[in-house]
């Protein structure tokens, strides 16, 4: 049983599309994450929600909306997809949001927009 | 300045080597150092989890933190093919709720 599932796996659409990537955690844990890992592998946060509450928004565009329907799902909308959006996004989740635990990450979503 | 720095290599050993990862950091807060392992086209997964400073060993591989000197080591002994994999360490502060990774190092074992 996979913990942590994303879909799709891969996503190429065109400049200026909407478009959802769909993240569940099967782990029972409280806190789930949004990551963006660029080409040079680089991974950085993107939000956090907690108990369905957002609790970490970094400097994202707001064509970047993460919603949360339930302690086990995370979604994330990007509108007016930009070249620069090619990414790899992971989703990821953890018992708790602080006290350094574990995260377990998802297969990731591979997008390409062109 | 980035806050956590790891050099993304490539690196590439000859099968059984000695393999030594680092990575440095400019917040004196972090508190819990990790390693995440990640393979091609796959999601990260935790390898190695040490809270303040000192040495953590698990089979082959030894965690290292050095908090006065900021500084923290991942080694791989008899290294394998299969230990290829991109190398992420990552942090975090006591009470915070961020996790910072380094940009990850590509090792590669040649057998």
């Amino acid at each position: 049983d996979t913990a942590v599932s994303q879909t799709p796996k891969y996503l190429v659409t065109q400049m200026g599309n909407d478009k959802s990537i769909k993240c569940e955690q099967n782990l029972g844990h409280d806190t789930m994450y949004w990551y963006k890992q660029d080409s040079k592998k680089f991974l950085k946060i993107m939000f956090s929600y907690n108990n369905k509450e957002l609790i970490i928004n970094e400097t994202v565009p707001n064509r970047f909306s993460p919603k949360s329907p339930d302690k086990a799902h995370l979604n994330l909308h990007i509108n007016s997809l930009e070249l620069g959006d090619s990414a790899v996004y992971f989703c990821a989740s953890s018992k708790m949001a602080s006290g350094g635990e574990t995260q377990y990450f998802g297969p990731g979503t591979r997008l390409l927009v062109l | 300045q980035k806050e956590v720095e790891q050099d993304p290599g490539p690196l590439s050993v000859p099968e059984g080597a000695i393999v030594s990862l680092n990575c440095t950091y400019s917040n004196s807060a972090f508190q819990y150092f990790m390693w995440y392992r990640q393979y091609s086209r796959k999601g990260p997964e935790l390898l190695m989890y040490t809270y303040s400073s000192g040495n953590k060993e698990d089979g082959r591989f030894t965690a290292q933190v050095d908090k006065s000197s900021k500084y923290i080591s991942l080694f791989i002994r008899d290294s394998q093919p299969s230990d290829s994999a991109t190398y992420l360490c990552a942090m975090m502060g006591q009470g915070a709720q961020k996790l910072v990774f380094g940009q990850g190092t590509r090792l590669t074992i040649n057998p």
